[in-house]
């Protein structure tokens, strides 16, 4: 079985550029979840979805949005990239979307890197 | 203040040694996750935790929920050990959001 998959690995955008990156969660798995993770720290999250809706919402701007297809695969969309918007994007993978403990399961991450 | 904070944020150890990484948090959780992050960036799961401990070959994770603390213990440490750790809580009703620690970047030497 195929884990969590994200696409594209490594990516050069430059400044007021847009970018779309993609993660396809482990079959079965409803919920979707992204985070950036800004080089020497820690991820932080960015939004969630669940069943297509979205669930939860970090602290980004307006300039960050995503969805999730009926195939519960989902694109994390990033509009006028800013410098500061160079991380490493880590999409994650869990089985249910409520209050139940799931494990997590998080893609290879997309290197993003704004010129 | 973070609401989560490890501690030594980095570690270097000989191979052998018996190695502690802990993890503080301020909020009320339903879980704790231990998560290691080897360079390219790929994370793994290794524990989910509500109480108590669990082990896992080498590995062996605690929670004191009373205390909101938790430690990762990494025995007879190898090289290829070396990686980040990192911490996470899902807080509650917080859906499946997680909070990271900042990391615990671990060199074993041979």
């Amino acid at each position: 079985d195929a884990g969590v998959t994200q696409s594209p690995t490594h990516l050069i955008k430059t400044r007021g550029q847009q970018v779309t990156l993609r993660c396809s969660p482990i079959s079965g798995h409803k919920s979707v979840s992204w985070y950036q993770q800004v080089l020497g720290q820690g991820p932080q999250f960015i939004f969630q979805y669940y069943e297509k809706e979205e669930r939860g919402r970090g602290n980004f701007p307006d300039r960050f949005s995503a969805r999730q297809f009926p195939n519960y695969s989902s694109e994390l969309n990033v509009n006028a990239l800013l410098l500061g918007d160079s991380a490493l994007y880590l999409c994650a993978s869990m089985g249910t979307g409520g209050d139940l403990n799931t494990e997590a399961f998080f893609g290879q991450g997309t290197r993003l890197t704004v010129v | 203040k973070n609401e989560v904070e490890q501690s030594p944020q980095n570690l270097t150890a000989q191979e052998g040694e018996f190695i502690t990484i802990n993890c503080s948090y301020s909020v009320g959780i339903s879980a704790l996750h231990w998560l290691q992050q080897h360079p390219g960036g790929g994370i793994v799961s290794l524990f989910m935790l509500s109480s108590g401990k669990k082990k896992h070959g080498r590995l062996i994770a605690t929670i004191n929920i009373q205390e909101k603390h938790s430690s990762l213990h990494i025995t007879a440490s190898h090289p290829r050990d070396s990686a980040v750790y990192i911490c996470a809580v899902r807080s509650h009703g917080a859906g499946n959001m997680l909070t990271f620690g900042g990391g615990t970047r671990l060199m074993v030497k041979p």
